[in-house]
């Protein structure tokens, strides 16, 4: 079975400072890997993927992420946090023995970042 | 190109109703799928429709159900509401059937149960 681990659920960052979201992912294949954030009162919005093109995967304002087999790991880093960063984010997996389009979400971490 | 949207945004319902949620996709896709977002539990899947097929089912009793019209549009049920029923409802759209396809999703519905 697929599944992912955020392994905070709190992070606070001062604005500036770099930002550092761990997630960790167990799968029987080679797994399709979203990042996804949620600001308050809002859907979720699609930062980045991984589809095994390449392991180094960048995303929309100015988030990236790696993917590391052998820690089984895709950490979400920025280098730099502004105010706007604060949410939630959320680590996807893609059940792909499920079937297609089923993503199996992590617990979330909320974000905050302060002035 | 507009996003997806959800109707309506917030219900308020009593224990023992039904109730009956809709979704339209970005034009063009043809998946759509239903998730259910709680403090406790997190986002977990629903369902997911395809063709007016539903391909895929999460792990919730029969009171959910749902189906999708020949427009893509989708519709979620939810019979003999219960408390613990009280969520975010969020469906989420994509072009077609291959998991890598970015999914993008609606603001929700927020579900009260009374």
């Amino acid at each position: 079975a697929q599944s992912v681990t955020q392994l905070d659920s709190h992070v606070s960052v001062s604005e500036g400072t770099p930002v550092l979201l761990r997630c960790n992912y167990s799968s029987s294949y080679s797994p399709s890997l979203f990042w996804y954030v949620q600001h308050p009162n809002k859907g979720l919005q699609l930062l980045l993927k991984y589809t095994s093109a390449a392991t180094l995967v960048k995303g929309i304002n100015g988030f990236e992420a790696e993917f590391k087999k052998s820690e089984t790991s895709f950490h979400l880093t920025k280098p730099s946090a502004h105010m706007s960063d604060a949410a939630e984010y959320f680590c996807v997996v893609s059940d792909q023995a499920g079937g297609y389009n089923k993503l199996i979400f992590g617990a979330g971490t909320r974000l905050a970042v302060h002035p | 190109k507009a996003g997806v949207t959800q109707t309506p945004r917030y219900l308020i319902k009593t224990r023992g109703q039904q109730v009956t949620l809709s979704c339209s996709p970005i034009s063009g896709h043809r998946s759509v799928s239903w998730y259910q977002q709680t403090p406790g539990q997190g986002l977990q899947f629903l369902f997911e429709y395809f063709s007016e097929t539903q391909r895929n089912k999460g792990n919730f009793p029969g009171r959910f159900s749902g189906r999708q019209f020949s427009n893509s549009r989708s519709e979620m049920n939810v019979s003999t509401l219960e408390l613990g029923d009280s969520a975010l409802y969020l469906c989420a759209s994509s072009l077609a059937g291959q998991d890598y396809n970015e999914q993008f999703f609606g603001p929700g519905t927020r579900l009260t149960v009374l």
